[in-house]
């Protein structure tokens, strides 16, 4: 079946690192894929999304590329700020069973440091 | 903007009570969802509703039911609440069809059974 696979977090970075959070995914046919970002204390908001192979998906600082090849839509931003403390969930969308479903990764808590 | 309110950001109740968590959206969105997030496990679908009074199983409908008599309105019900059942429960919804339309979500509600 379509699953998502994030890297495990606490990832802790300094102000201004580079960050990486990667996730691959299995899935039939031509899903799309999002990432969504979670706050303390508040619901999920979409982050970016791409909808087909080689498209990048692009929002506040943060990209990340459908690679089809390698199944794969990691996230990165060149310079990370305090403010980007929160929970990145990575999820896929396709239909199966006849309706559209998001099927989302672990999550991968990012915790920035002054 | 876009809209999606849960009625109560913290619940506690007993195990065997009957538990309702109401969620109401804006958007006049056809598809509405009901996820329960846990750590470690991210984000799973309890279920689906694609229309008024329609309503489909995810993932892990087992000790849940659901109403929606309205449009705007997507209820989850714990008919005998059970320890096992304390998590954070997060609605959405989306329009229909497209699998690139992302899902907005609430604020979500914190239930603890004891």
């Amino acid at each position: 079946g379509n699953s998502v696979t994030q890297m495990e977090g606490p990832v802790t970075l300094s102000e201004e690192a580079f960050l990486t959070i990667n996730c691959t995914y299995t899935a039939t046919g031509y899903p799309s894929l999002f990432w969504y970002v979670q706050y303390p204390g508040e619901g999920l908001q979409l982050l970016l999304k791409a909808t087909k192979a080689d498209d990048k998906g692009s929002n506040k600082g943060f990209e990340a590329t459908y690679r089809k090849e390698t199944t794969s839509f990691h996230l990165e931003k060149g310079s990370v700020q305090v403010s980007d403390s929160a929970v990145y969930f990575c999820a896929l969308r396709s239909k199966s069973g006849g309706y559209n479903k998001l099927i989302f990764g672990a999550g991968t808590r990012l915790a920035v440091h002054p | 903007d876009v809209k999606v309110t849960q009625s109560s950001r913290y619940l506690v109740k007993r195990t065997g009570e009957k538990v309702f968590l109401e969620c109401v959206q804006d958007m006049d969105h056809e598809n509405m969802f009901w996820y329960r997030q846990d750590p470690g496990l991210g984000l799973r679908l309890i279920y689906f509703s694609y229309d008024v009074k329609m309503k489909e199983k995810g993932d892990i409908p087992e000790g849940y039911s659901v109403s929606r008599e309205k449009k705007e309105r997507f209820s989850l019900i714990l008919e005998s609440a059970s320890t096992n059942q304390t998590s954070m429960y997060l609605c959405a919804s989306s329009t229909p069809g497209q699998g690139s339309s992302p899902l907005h979500f609430g604020n979500g509600t914190r239930l603890t059974v004891t």
